[in-house]
């Protein structure tokens, strides 16, 4: 598509609890990313995807969080027994390098997010 | 703390007045900036970038300065409107470093009318 899709929208769960949120990427783009937005400030960086491969994970919380974008399917994130401090916004983006006018982009474009909430 | 977050620094600016809003990074390495829009409930929109081989750039209604000399960004947005209000955020990025992006911790502009 067009935009980064995500979902759920919103996902409440009791701490303990597994959760998993998904990321489609624009149509194309070979790059995703997932970052955690806390008290609507502060974004952190978890985890970057060249296409199915894993980029960069320096950001991830090595113990309960994972991440996977395999082919032909959404890009998934998942949190193992989730803890009160899970409560963020978790957003994807996704990127392409491309050439436009003698220059180099390769900005990223933000999913809507998916608001968890950890009980 | 936590409250921290709930805290952001506001920028009040009359309709039709011009905004400047500043962002301070820290990493000398960083090569490429962009700044972001965060609207209520939405996810950060791209507005501008610059890389750092310029110290200017403008797009419609907005130009963003680069000062590499005190890792200094800004964003001006000329005759700002009511649809400007948001939270905005800069972000950096050391190509060589991977694509991640480092952002800033956001500026909250309300536009009066």
């Amino acid at each position: 598509g067009e935009e980064v899709a995500q979902t759920p929208k919103h996902l409440v769960r009791g701490e303990g609890q597994k959760a998993k949120l998904y990321c489609a990427p624009i149509k194309g783009h070979s790059y995703v990313f997932w970052y955690q937005q806390v008290l609507k400030n502060e974004f952190k960086f978890l985890i970057s995807f060249q296409n199915e491969n894993v980029f960069d994970e320096t950001g991830m919380p090595k113990e309960r969080f994972s991440a996977k974008c395999l082919p032909n399917s959404p890009c998934s994130l998942e949190i193992q027994a989730t803890k009160l401090e899970d409560s963020a916004v978790y957003f994807c983006a996704s990127s392409q390098y491309h050439m436009e006018g003698g220059r180099t982009y390769n900005e990223q474009f933000f999913g809507p997010g998916t608001r968890l909430t950890v009980l | 703390g936590e409250s921290v977050g709930l805290h952001l620094p506001t920028l009040s600016v009359q309709e039709g007045d011009n905004s400047i809003i500043n962002c301070a990074y820290s990493n000398s390495a960083s090569d490429y900036f962009i700044w972001y829009k965060q609207e209520s409930g939405k996810g950060p929109q791209f507005i501008i970038d610059i890389r750092s081989n310029m110290d200017k750039r403008q797009g419609q209604r907005v130009t963003v300065l680069l000062n590499k000399t005190v890792k200094h960004l800004s964003l001006q947005i000329a005759a700002t409107q009511p649809g400007d209000s948001a939270v905005y955020f800069c972000a950096e990025k050391a190509e060589a470093a991977g694509n991640k992006l480092t952002f800033g911790g956001g500026t909250r502009v309300l536009v009066k009318p």
